[in-house]
């Protein structure tokens, strides 16, 4: 079974300052891979996602991911960061299964707090 | 990409009630997916409802507690049976987009139970 490890529960960056939010994946085959956000009362945007090819994605927003295949991760990163990018962020995992039966795995999550 | 109605979208219950969760998508999809998100944590699927077929429900969700109906296309219900306080959580709606794995969620349910 696909699973996702997010390590940071919680990080702190000052506005226009470089982000980064670590995420490791554990599938068996080659996985799709995402990141969503959920900013406070809301349900969850999707950011960018990962099927194949490059390897660095560029999602919305001004973020971008690099999957890296011997790492198992799929960091995300945004180059400076904005007061309105505070917000939960979700890594996931996503697997097919026989029958078409599909699955996506999400992460524990990462709060992000930006200070002026 | 789809525009999801959840509701309630928070309500207050009383142990050992039930509370069914409405689901409105603005397009026909094929499957809907249900997830639960208890408080600081991630979420959990509960089960992924196909239209005219019973639900699947994945490791430690039963039908008996959470009951599901997917009558239509565009439309689903969610029912929290019996509940207790450990049933607090956002009930969250969602549908896939063109893209697999792309899931477009509603603003969630948010359900506290005393």
């Amino acid at each position: 079974a696909q699973s996702v490890t997010q390590p940071d529960i919680h990080i702190t960056v000052s506005e226009g300052a470089s982000l980064e939010l670590r995420c490791n994946y554990s599938y068996g085959a080659t996985p799709y891979l995402f990141w969503y956000v959920q900013s406070p009362g809301q349900g969850l945007q999707l950011l960018l996602k990962y099927f194949s090819g490059d390897t660095l994605v560029q999602g919305i927003k001004g973020f971008e991911a690099e999957f890296k295949r011997s790492q198992s991760s799929f960091n995300l990163r945004k180059p400076s960061v904005h007061w309105s990018d505070a917000a939960e962020y979700f890594c996931a995992v996503g697997a097919s299964y026989s029958g078409g039966y599909q699955k996506v795995t999400f992460g524990t999550g990462t709060k992000l707090q930006v200070i002026p | 990409s789809a525009v999801i109605s959840q509701k309630p979208s928070r309500d207050i219950c009383q142990r050992g009630t039930s509370l069914t969760i409405q689901c409105q998508v603005d397009s026909q999809v094929t499957m809907m997916f249900w997830y639960r998100q208890q408080p600081g944590q991630s979420l959990t699927l509960i089960a992924t409802a196909n239209q005219g077929s019973e639900a699947t429900y994945e490791s430690g969700f039963v039908i008996d507690k959470f009951p599901i109906s997917r009558p239509n296309l565009t439309f689903s219900t969610l029912t929290v049976s019996n509940m207790s306080p450990e049933d607090s959580s956002i009930y969250l709606c969602s549908v896939e987009g063109l893209a697999y794995g792309e899931l477009f969620f509603g603003e969630g349910s948010r359900l506290t139970v005393l």
